[in-house]
């Protein structure tokens, strides 16, 4: 167990529609990231959240956003979604920002758009 | 811009043999070079980790790494695989320019073979 826990583990719905993933982070990391896992792009940074505040954005579509909340819990919505957006998304978490402490991953929320 | 490799998308292996699961880099300075293990419908696992030090990096259930910085190359190995071993394997770098995310290779799937 990696102690970061994501919720809910799958999801289906409709295209249009719009869903909400939700990530808890180890206790004492601040730092959480959002990756996209399909078979066709490989595992893609989506954005990251620092103690709250936006840290960097990646291969982010307009329609998607995220947050980070005060308890560090970290969420991120897909809007208008479409059958392309059909993917495990990872949540992960580190203590900080320097680059020598590994990231801890969650299980993954499997999305699936009909 | 930081990158890392993985040119082989399928390593076979017989129980018992070593294996050898391949990942080159580029970086510009000095890399902080990750593995990862995905099972089937799970998260990523953390494996092991080059920071600096020593170039054979030791991890988890006997896997270790070897970093060459000649040949900018980070392989995975382990003495003696296990049919338990199948799974996918993630090379990855921390990008160290205005984010400190984990960039993954395109992974390899290690299959082991009784």
């Amino acid at each position: 167990d990696s102690g970061v826990t994501q919720t809910p583990k799958h999801l289906i719905t409709a295209t249009g529609q719009r869903v909400t993933l939700r990530c808890s982070p180890r206790s004492g990391d601040l730092s959480v990231y959002w990756y996209q896992q399909s078979l066709d792009q490989g595992l893609q940074f989506l954005i990251q959240y620092y103690n709250g505040e936006e840290r960097a954005k990646g291969n982010i579509l307009e329609r998607f956003s995220a947050q980070q909340f005060p308890d560090l819990h970290s969420e991120l919505n897909l809007s208008s979604l479409e059958l392309g957006d059909s993917a495990l998304y990872f949540c992960a978490s580190s203590v900080e920002r320097t680059g020598n402490t590994e990231a801890f991953f969650g299980q993954g929320t499997r999305l699936t758009v009909v | 811009a930081q990158s890392v490799a993985q040119p082989e998308d399928q390593v076979n292996v017989a129980e018992g043999n070593p294996l050898t699961v391949k990942c080159t880099y580029s970086v510009s300075g000095n890399p902080y070079l990750f593995w990862y293990v995905q099972y089937p419908n799970r998260g990523l696992q953390f494996l092991l980790k080059y920071i600096t030090g020593d170039n054979l990096v030791k991890g988890s259930y006997g896997f270790e790494a070897e970093f060459n910085k000649s040949q900018t190359s980070f392989h995975l190995k382990k003495p003696s695989a296990l049919v338990s071993d199948s799974a996918l394997y993630f090379c990855a770098v921390r990008d160290l320019g205005n984010t400190d995310k984990l960039i993954f290779g395109t992974g390899t799937r290690l299959q082991v073979f009784p």
